[in-house]
């Protein structure tokens, strides 16, 4: 059993969609929880970070911990074309390597 | 502006080649990585390294070497023992607590 686990999608959804994104871990020493998005031939970059468990809001973007069952999700409201990515879950225990998810696909169809 | 510093974007290697990717970054950070992402197998540790003249593999370090003789630098050679190295290959810094800072990418295809 892998430590981090996607789904890979593809997901295809309207624009103007809810997006829900999710990753399940085993790990519980991780603390630290994070959202990339990479775009098509791009390293990936930090879209949102939370420590421990709880809900994080940034614009259309919210992030959810549920550390009782190792459970995060990504959610985007108003979904928009340029939201079209590979979004990839990770979490660390602080110092450690961060482990990442294999990532989920994500087409968002004008 | 602050960043991380990949080069080449793009390589080529003939069989029995080592090539070299440089990684270079900005941001003062003591911790580097080198990953490699493969389509459907995420992103894989190649070697990282927390303080200069020191590092340690990850989980696939066969077939890879590195150095970490400034801070700023952590280049990644791929050796002739590597039998599968069509990637696309990432360096990334990180701070405790705050994740991976990436940078663009090299994709290298052996030819």
């Amino acid at each position: 059993q892998k430590e981090v686990e996607q789904d890979p999608g593809p997901l295809s959804v309207p624009e103007g969609a809810i997006v829900s994104l999710n990753c399940t871990y085993s790990n519980s020493a991780f603390q630290y929880f994070m959202w990339y998005r990479q775009y098509s031939r791009k390293g990936p970059e930090l879209l949102m970070y939370t420590y421990s468990s709880g809900n994080k809001e940034d614009g259309r973007f919210t992030a959810q911990v549920d550390k009782s069952s190792k459970y995060i999700s990504l959610f985007i409201r108003d979904s928009q074309p340029s939201d079209s990515a590979t979004y990839l879950c990770a979490m660390t225990g602080g110092y450690q390597k961060v482990t990442f998810g294999t990532g989920t696909k994500l087409q968002v169809i004008p | 502006d602050g960043g991380i510093t990949q080069s080449p974007k793009y390589l080529f290697r003939k069989e029995g080649q080592n090539v070299t990717l440089s990684c270079e970054q900005n941001l003062n950070h003591d911790a580097m990585y080198w990953y490699r992402q493969d389509p459907g197998q995420g992103l894989r540790l190649i070697y990282y390294s927390q303080i200069v003249n020191d590092f340690q593999k990850g989980d696939i370090a066969e077939g890879y070497s590195v150095s970490r003789e400034k801070k700023e630098s952590f280049p990644l050679t791929v050796t002739s023992a590597q039998k599968n190295p069509t990637a696309f290959y990432l360096c990334a810094s990180k701070t405790a607590g705050y994740g991976y800072t990436f940078g663009s990418g090299t994709r290298l295809t052996v030819v």
